[in-house]
C-alpha cells in the first residue's frame, strides 16, 4: 500500500515571500503520478501541480514549481511570489499508473498555509 | 457550466435516517469517485467507478451504497445514520490518469 506524509501541518508565510511545502510517499511502483491539490476556505479541491514519476523535468505552473526526487520519493512544492488568495490546506497526493482502471488518490494528511499581509 | 456538482451542499439529518447524495459530472469523463473528508481534513477514497463498473470499494460499511445509472451520474446512498459518518464528502470525474475534478462537497451532519 502508498502512504503519503506531509510533515508540517501549518505553515505560514509573508505575502511576496517563497514557501516549500513537504512530502514525501513510500511505494514499491514504479510508474506512478503525484499532485499537489489546493483546498481554501471555499471547500473546493483545486488541482495545483501534477508530475509524472518517469519524466524527471520538475513540473511548474506559473508561480507553483516542484522538486521530485524520485530515490528519495520527495516531492516538496515551492510556491514563490506567496499572495493572500494562496492561503489554503494543500494535500499532497499519489496516484499508481498500474491496475487497469484503478486511479484513485491517496492523500497525504494536509499542510494549512496562511499567507500574511 | 460546472463540471462536477453535488446536491445536496448541506444535509442535517438525525441518526438512523437514511440519506442520498447525488452527483452529476458533464466533463464526458469514464470514472467517477466519491471520497470522505473528515473532522481533521483527512480524505479518504471510497468508492470508484469506470463505465458504471465498480472499481474501486475501500473498506467501506454496508450502509453505504454507491449507485451509478449511467456515466455522468454515480449517487451515494446512506442507510442507518450513524453519528461518526458526519464528514464532508466529495464526488469527482477523471479520464484514465488525468486530472480529478473535484466537486464542491456536501457537508454532512447527523445528530
Amino acid at each position: 500500500a502508498q502512504t503519503v506524509t506531509q510533515s508540517q501541518p501549518e505553515m505560514s508565510v509573508q505575502e511576496a515571500e517563497t514557501v516549500t511545502l513537504s512530502c514525501t510517499y513510500d511505494t514499491s511502483e514504479n510508474n506512478y503520478y503525484l499532485f499537489w491539490y489546493k483546498q481554501p476556505p471555499s471547500r473546493q479541491m483545486i488541482l495545483v501541480i501534477r508530475q509524472e514519476a518517469y519524466k524527471q523535468q520538475n513540473a511548474t505552473e506559473n508561480r507553483f514549481s516542484v522538486n521530485f526526487q524520485k530515490a528519495a520519493k520527495s516531492f516538496s512544492l515551492k510556491i514563490s511570489d506567496s499572495q493572500l488568495g494562496d492561503t489554503a490546506m494543500y494535500f499532497c497526493a499519489f496516484m499508481r499508473k498500474s491496475g487497469g482502471s484503478n486511479y484513485k488518490l491517496t492523500f497525504g494528511k494536509g499542510t494549512l498555509l496562511t499567507v500574511n499581509p | 457550466d460546472t463540471a462536477v456538482s453535488q446536491t445536496p451542499k448541506y444535509l442535517v439529518t438525525q441518526m438512523g435516517n437514511d440519506k442520498s447524495i447525488k452527483c452529476e459530472q458533464n466533463l464526458g469523463h469514464d470514472t467517477m469517485y466519491w471520497y470522505k473528508q473528515d473532522s481533521k481534513k483527512f480524505l479518504k477514497i471510497m468508492f470508484s467507478y469506470n463505465n458504471k463498473e465498480l472499481i474501486i470499494n475501500e473498506t467501506v460499511p454496508n450502509r453505504f451504497s454507491p449507485k451509478s445509472p449511467d456515466k455522468a451520474h454515480l449517487n451515494l446512498h446512506i442507510n442507518s445514520l450513524e453519528l461518526g459518518d458526519s464528514a464532508v464528502y466529495f464526488c469527482a470525474s477523471s479520464q484514465d490518469f488525468n486530472e480529478q475534478y473535484f466537486g464542491p462537497g456536501t457537508r454532512l451532519t447527523v445528530t
